[in-house]
C-alpha cells in the first residue's frame, strides 16, 4: 500500500507571495492533519479534514488555512507568506477521525520564505 | 494546555547499550500516546501507539509504557543498533480529535 505523498517536495517562495501544498492520504484512510515543524517551535498541528469538513483547528493565524476532497486529498494554502513560514510542512493521515488511530506522516514539503 | 517535554534532549550510546529515552505531559487526559522517529530532514515514522486504556506496547526491540494518571511514557530501545540514531517524538493525542501535540524530541545517536 502506497504511503502518504506530498507535493512538492521543496519549494522556494518570496514575501507576500501565496503558496498552496497538496497532500495525498493513504488509500482508504479519510482523515489528513497537518502540521508545521520549525526549529525554535517545533512540530505544532495547524488543522485536521475528514469527510471534506475540518474538525480541529490549532492557533494559526487564518492566511492558514485548507480544504479536503470527495477523494480525501488535501491542500493547504498560505497567503501573505512571511518569513517565519519558512518550515517542513507533514500533513498525516488515519482511516477515521479519532484519536484511536494511528497516525501516517507523510515526507513532508519544505517551504523556503526569502 | 497540553504541554509535552522530552528527556533527555540528546544522548549517544554505543552500539548494543539498552536505553529509555522519557515523555512527560500535563494533562493525563489523552486518548492515545503515540512514539515516533524522525530521520534529519525526514518525515516522521509511527514507531508505536499505546492506547490510553493500555500499559505498554511492543514491537520488536521498542517498548513503549504509559502511566497516564503520572504523566509519563517511556520508550525502551533495547541492544541499540546505529541505525537507531534519529530524532525521537512522543505524542499524545486530546480528547478533541486526531491532533497531537509533539514534545521536542530526543537525539540519538548510536556509535559502532
Amino acid at each position: 500500500k502506497a504511503g502518504v505523498t506530498q507535493t512538492p517536495r521543496y519549494l522556494i517562495k518570496t514575501r507576500g507571495q501565496q503558496v498552496t501544498l497538496s497532500c495525498s492520504p493513504i488509500s482508504g484512510h479519510r482523515s489528513v492533519s497537518w502540521y508545521q515543524q520549525t526549529p525554535g517551535q517545533g512540530l505544532q498541528f495547524l488543522f485536521e479534514y475528514f469527510s471534506e469538513t475540518q474538525r480541529n483547528k490549532g492557533n494559526f493565524p487564518g492566511r492558514f488555512s485548507g480544504r479536503q476532497f470527495s477523494n480525501s486529498r488535501s491542500e493547504m494554502n498560505v497567503s501573505t507568506l512571511e518569513l517565519g513560514d519558512s518550515a517542513l510542512y507533514l500533513c498525516a493521515s488515519s482511516p477515521r477521525q479519532g484519536s484511536s488511530y494511528e497516525q501516517y506522516f507523510g515526507p513532508g514539503t519544505r517551504l523556503t520564505v526569502t | 494546555k497540553q504541554e509535552v517535554t522530552q528527556i533527555p534532549a540528546a544522548l549517544s550510546v554505543p552500539e548494543g547499550e539498552n536505553l529509555v529515552l522519557n515523555c512527560s505531559f500535563t494533562d493525563s487526559a489523552i486518548y492515545n500516546l503515540q512514539w515516533f522517529r524522525q530521520d534529519p530532514g525526514k518525515g516522521l515514522t509511527s514507531l508505536l501507539l499505546i492506547q490510553s486504556s493500555q500499559r505498554e506496547q511492543t514491537s520488536g526491540r521498542l517498548n513503549a509504557s504509559l502511566d497516564k494518571s503520572s504523566g509519563r511514557s517511556t520508550l525502551y530501545i533495547a541492544a541499540s543498533q546505529p541505525g537507531d540514531s534519529a530524532t525521537y517524538l512522543c505524542a499524545p493525542s486530546n480528547q478533541a480529535g486526531t491532533a497531537l501535540i509533539f514534545g521536542k524530541g530526543t537525539t540519538l545517536s548510536v556509535s559502532s
